[in-house]
């Protein structure tokens, strides 16, 4: 069956623009999540969400990162106002539930921002 | 607060050997599942291990097995008979408590040289 799906696979954004990212999780996953991943580090948690709601959105860096999932299926992650240090790949990741079921992820989307 | 410590950044080994990575971890929980993701350059984050801790027995998938220390924290992996396609990025990752998503350690990159 289909994968976690990310679009775009990268996007190109100047300091101080807006820009969306989607994912689209297997269906039928529950649990939504997003990770933040900068070069030669591993993934940072950013925000989960059961169903529609943000179970835990403690990884947020700050006010200028928003995410919604508003039907429980596809998620939009929204970062306003871009800057340099915002350049990561983001990547997404879905599962039927937390704890003992492992999370599928996808294939990210690398952001830049110049 | 939950680490995962994984302190060996590179590694290489030769086609067909054995190779060990190690992983650490601080967790205040008694029953949680423990994971081994593997990062590939194509980016996708591939599930390629897990292990209950509440089981003693060590979780094994063809190639790949881990040596679970629960008292020591240690949750290592094993490749045997290495492969040219197991060169990748290789993630340790538990989740911080019961509910919460996976933390990932830093990472280790394993080269496997012909």
């Amino acid at each position: 069956g289909a994968g976690v799906s990310q679009t775009p696979s990268n996007k190109v954004t100047e300091k101080g623009k807006y820009v969306e990212l989607r994912c689209d999780p297997i269906s039928g996953h529950t649990a939504l999540y997003w990770y933040r991943q900068s070069l030669g580090q591993g993934p940072e948690f950013l925000i989960y969400f059961q169903g529609t709601g943000a179970a835990d959105d403690s990884g947020l860096p700050n006010d200028r990162f928003f995410a919604v999932r508003p039907e429980g299926s596809v998620s939009t992650l929204k970062i306003q106002r871009t800057e340099r240090g915002d350049s990561a790949v983001y990547l997404c990741a879905s599962s039927l539930g937390q704890g003992r079921s492992p999370l599928h992820f996808g294939n990210g989307t690398r952001l830049t921002v110049t | 607060a939950q680490t995962v410590t994984q302190s060996q950044p590179e590694m290489s080994v030769q086609e067909a050997e054995t190779v060990t990575l190690s992983c650490t971890y601080d967790t205040s929980e008694n029953n949680y599942y423990l994971f081994w993701y593997k990062q590939p350059p194509s980016r996708q984050m591939i599930l390629v291990i897990r292990q209950e801790a509440y089981k003693q027995q060590n979780a094994t998938e063809n190639r790949f097995s881990v040596n679970f220390q629960k008292a020591a924290k240690s949750f290592s992996l094993k490749i045997s008979d290495s492969q040219l396609g197991d060169t990748a990025m290789y993630f340790c990752a538990l989740p911080i408590s019961g509910n919460t998503p996976l933390v990932f350690g830093k990472g280790t990159r394993l080269s496997v040289i012909a």
